[in-house]
């Protein structure tokens, strides 16, 4: 079971946007509307920030979206905060024995 | 409002069982609503999910640790646990638990983690 495919690493300055891909193939992303992100601080627990590839929940800013095309999951994060300095993890169903994936992560530097 | 809580030993030895329980509650392990799973993040490393259960005991595992896990639900206490045999130091890791939900298959909710390391 292969995990899915995020850069290990993303930068931008304060208020650019920034956008992180995230890579699967027919079986999850590219099939399922089931993409899911998680945003995780050293030491702590990951944060579910957008799920059903474009869905935020109650409480996370409306500067993080998601959208997606063919078998690529992207997180967009527009107005870069200090706070966004983070590790960012895309997650997707999948059809095969492993129905949970997640990707690799991506660590995200704010200049 | 739902917390999670994990707990277990911080180290076992090598080729013996890992242990962890997530105590559960603002919510019952026996809602339709949602799964129950563990994820776990080797040092440094990302995350990788290894187990969930549904309160009817329907049980998915990670194919590469299915012959080694077992995953449980005590309804009594609220609870739900992880057993992970033969363990080495590859399974030295932050242990997750966290909240599935049923319909779209995401964590809604985590554990705050906690670390179990492999050493003699």
């Amino acid at each position: 079971q292969s995990a899915l495919t995020q850069p290990a690493s993303v930068s931008g300055s304060p208020g650019q946007s920034i956008t992180i891909s995230c890579t699967g193939t027919s079986n999850d992303v590219g099939y399922y509307n089931y993409v899911s992100w998680y945003q995780q601080h050293p030491g702590k627990a990951p944060q579910l920030i957008i799920y059903d590839v474009s869905h935020r929940p109650s409480g996370i800013s409306t500067r993080f979206s998601g959208s997606k095309s063919g078998n690529t999951a992207s997180l967009t994060i527009s107005g870069l905060q200090a706070d966004d300095e983070a590790a960012y993890y895309c997650s997707s169903y999948t059809s095969t024995s492993a129905p949970w994936v997640f990707g690799g992560g991506t660590k995200l530097t704010v200049l | 409002q739902l917390q999670l809580h994990e707990s277990g030993p911080g180290l076992v030895k090598p080729s013996e069982t890992l242990s962890l329980t997530c105590s559960v509650s603002g919510d019952s392990v026996t809602s339709s609503f949602y799964y129950w799973g563990w994820v776990r993040q080797s040092p440094g490393k990302g995350l990788e999910w290894i187990a969930t259960i549904y309160y009817t005991g329907s049980t998915y595992y990670h194919p590469s640790l299915k012959s080694r896990v077992t995953m449980s639900i005590d309804t009594s206490k609220n609870l739900f646990s992880l057993r992970l045999r033969s363990v080495s130091a590859a399974d030295t890791a932050v242990y997750f638990c966290g909240r599935i939900v049923y319909s779209d298959y995401y964590f809604d909710s985590w554990g705050q983690g906690t670390l179990v390391t492999v050493s003699s």
